[in-house]
């Protein structure tokens, strides 16, 4: 089946690294994404990896990718304030090509 | 970049009115576009695939009688809820798929800015 899972909340002081992981069921996912989501807004695609990549590093974006165990992880570098939202973790899976599969989004918040 | 824009991005309606919500790709032809619903505190549930000039694609559990899609150009999807009552109130996301320039390359998913709906 396709199961995307994430822990639901994570508080990170400013300036520290956050890391945000979600694991997923299905191994034949072609892209994993992450989406930021702000209060009351849509989700803004903030980075995707290919199923044979490892990891992908964007800025202060990292992403992980251990393809063994099914986890996904996104780092974020010298966490701000503008940081917090609902981070969702996403697959594409082959078997449904035009659909992509969310996680239930982990709340990163910060605090001073 | 792409861009999806959602309109309204709110609308509180009476209870047995109905609501229209458009979505619509703005530098970019989308022949898929989404409707998700999302709860508080919740993920995003996928409710329908839409596509141009075709049915659209509705997900197990959602009522198509209900939830009215139509995508009837490259840039324009809208949905409809018919009959609303107040346990339709939700944030409903649009999102549109910009075509892949190559086979090898991601066609990414934009999403609108979403529409809160509040039916009294």
């Amino acid at each position: 089946g396709e199961d995307v899972e994430q822990s639901l909340f994570l508080s990170v002081r400013e300036g520290d690294s956050s890391v945000i992981n979600c694991t997923y069921t299905d191994s034949s996912s072609t892209y994993l994404y992450w989406y930021k989501q702000e209060p009351g807004a849509g989700l803004q695609l903030l980075t995707y990896i290919f199923s044979n990549m490892d990891m992908k590093q964007d800025q202060r974006l990292t992403v992980l990718l251990n393809k063994k165990d099914k986890h996904l992880s996104l780092r974020i570098a010298d966490t701000q304030t503008g940081d917090s939202a609902i981070y969702f973790c996403a697959e594409r899976p082959i078997s449904s090509a035009s659909k992509i599969i969310f996680g239930s989004g982990t709340r990163l918040s910060i605090r001073p | 970049g792409a861009v999806v824009s959602q309109h309204p991005s709110w609308v509180i309606c009476k209870s047995g009115t109905s609501v229209k919500i458009e979505c619509r790709s703005l530098d970019f032809q989308a022949t898929t576009m989404f409707w998700y619903r999302q709860f508080p505190k919740q993920s995003l549930m996928l409710m329908a695939t839409s596509n141009e000039g075709s049915k659209a694609t509705y997900e197990q559990g959602v009522e198509k009688d209900k939830f009215l899609i139509n995508h009837a150009s490259l840039t324009l999807s809208t949905l409809t809820v018919t009959s609303a009552h107040p346990e339709d109130s939700s944030f409903y996301i649009c999102s549109a798929r910009e075509p892949a320039r190559d086979i090898i390359t991601n066609s990414p998913l934009h999403f609108g800015n979403g529409t809160r709906l509040t039916v009294t």
